[in-house]
């Protein structure tokens, strides 16, 4: 069964500081890990992805970490600032025969001043 | 071009009507895709198109919905005889066929009442 888990539902943090959103999957078929970024009342936004042959990707202050042996990769978030508030999805894709995109639950940031 | 559009933003329906709501993509993007996504929850996927076929289609899209993309341009989902459980956000997204990366628009929060 293609699923996504993410951790945690929802998350406090104090500005400056970090944040880190962790995501586990199942399915060795996926090959692309994006993070999309969800604002009230709008679609969500692509922030950052990566593929499985690499280790970590940053852009910004935002990184991705992933663990291919575990199944896990995580999004760090450096530098919190209110205007991250957000909440954050991690996804999986497979490009083989299938073009969808796999959601985890979501994960509601608050970054406190 | 500003992205994704859909139309309308809000519906709200009595159970057993039709609706219908309206995506127009990024002009180039070839690859169209809807999602459902409700309270607290990942986008779900619905359907995907590339160009004017329809590709692939889940097992939540039952057979009171339908989706079309006639010239490969925009697309419009129909809901018929709606339910209560159909009450969510549908969101429209696209793509190049070689970009996995989606463009999601602000979506269509649907009531049904």
């Amino acid at each position: 069964q293609q699923q996504v888990k993410q951790s945690p539902q929802s998350l406090i943090v104090q500005k400056g500081g970090i944040s880190i959103i962790n995501c586990a999957y199942e399915n060795t078929a996926f090959d692309y890990f994006p993070w999309y970024q969800q604002f009230p009342g709008k679609g969500p936004a692509l922030l950052i992805a990566i593929r499985p042959d690499v280790s970590e990707k940053k852009e910004g202050r935002f990184t991705i970490s992933f663990n291919k042996s575990a199944k896990q990769f995580s999004l760090h978030i450096m530098d919190s600032q209110p205007g991250d508030s957000a909440t954050y999805f991690c996804a999986a894709y497979s490009g083989a025969g299938s073009y969808q995109l796999t959601f985890g639950k979501g994960t509601k940031l608050s970054v406190i001043p | 071009d500003t992205g994704v559009s859909q139309d309308p933003r809000h519906k709200i329906t009595k159970r057993g009507q039709n609706v219908t709501f309206r995506c127009d993509p990024i002009s180039e993007h070839n690859r169209l895709y809807w999602y459902r996504q409700t309270l607290g929850q990942g986008p779900e996927f619905l359907t995907y198109f590339q160009n004017e076929a329809q590709l692939e289609k889940s097992r939540l899209l039952s057979d009171r919905f339908s989706a079309e993309r006639p010239k490969g341009s925009f697309s419009t989902l129909e809901i018929q005889r709606t339910e209560q459980g159909d009450s969510a956000m549908y969101l429209c997204a696209s793509s190049l066929v070689q970009d996995y990366g989606y463009t999601f628009g602000s979506g269509t929060r649907l009531t049904v009442v």
